[in-house]
């Protein structure tokens, strides 16, 4: 298996324009998680899916964001219109269950940079 | 409730020296404690994990840890520094059962730096 997958790994743009990212996670894994990356704020949990339904999208920071899982091997989160204060690493990640003792695998992250 | 602190935000060594990273916890239940690894521009990686089985736990690439119930601890170790070992790691603490993804708490990380 190719581990977990997301693209773009980089993305530039324009404060107000609309961005999105995607991520394939490994398959046979039930569970699929975002997460951000700041220097600020460590690493957060923004949303997860649990058989591509979200489960639990407290850690979303407001209504611009929004994510889907249409399928149980893709998901996209989007951002719309984008600030200069979402400039962050974006990780997928996707694990066999939630919580407990199971590992998440975690793509390489997408380094969004919005001006 | 669930909390993890990263005593150290940046620890530099020299290589060949031991590496100690330091990790404390706290929780309501028999929690599961990981160590992720994450090098630069990369995901992050599992080191290693404990689960309620041996309080040493081997992991990859020489890092072993120690799971400390009475000192609530669980600190990341080395005997030998390799270059190859700088990165940011990650102390995580996840509820012993399974169960609300939203329980597992990431800490802050801690950058090591080796020294040639």
């Amino acid at each position: 298996d190719a581990g977990v997958i997301q693209s773009p790994r980089h993305e530039v743009t324009e404060m107000g324009q609309e961005v999105t990212l995607r991520c394939k996670p490994i398959s046979g894994h039930d569970y699929l998680f975002w997460y951000r990356q700041t220097m600020m704020r460590g690493l957060e949990l923004l949303i997860y899916f649990n058989n591509n339904v979200p489960i639990d999208d407290s850690g979303m920071p407001e209504d611009r964001f929004s994510a889907k899982m249409p399928n149980a091997s893709f998901s996209t989160l989007k951002i719309q219109p984008s600030e200069p204060r979402d400039s962050a690493v974006y990780f997928c990640a996707s694990s066999f269950i939630a919580g407990g003792p199971s590992e998440q695998f975690f793509g390489p992250g997408t380094r969004l940079t919005v001006l | 409730a669930q909390s993890v602190t990263q005593l150290d935000s940046h620890v530099s060594v020299s290589e060949g020296t031991p590496v100690l990273l330091r990790c404390n916890y706290s929780s309501s239940y028999s929690p599961s404690l990981f160590w992720y690894v994450q090098h630069p521009n990369k995901g992050l990686q599992l080191l290693l994990k404990y689960t309620s089985a041996a309080t040493l736990v081997k992991g990859i690439n020489g890092f072993e840890a120690e799971f400390k119930k009475s000192e609530t601890s669980f600190h990341l170790t080395k005997p030998s520094a390799h270059m190859s070992d700088a990165a940011e790691y990650f102390c995580v603490v996840s509820p012993g059962s399974y169960s609300s993804a939203s329980k597992i708490i990431f800490g802050s990380g801690t950058r090591l730096s080796i020294r040639p």
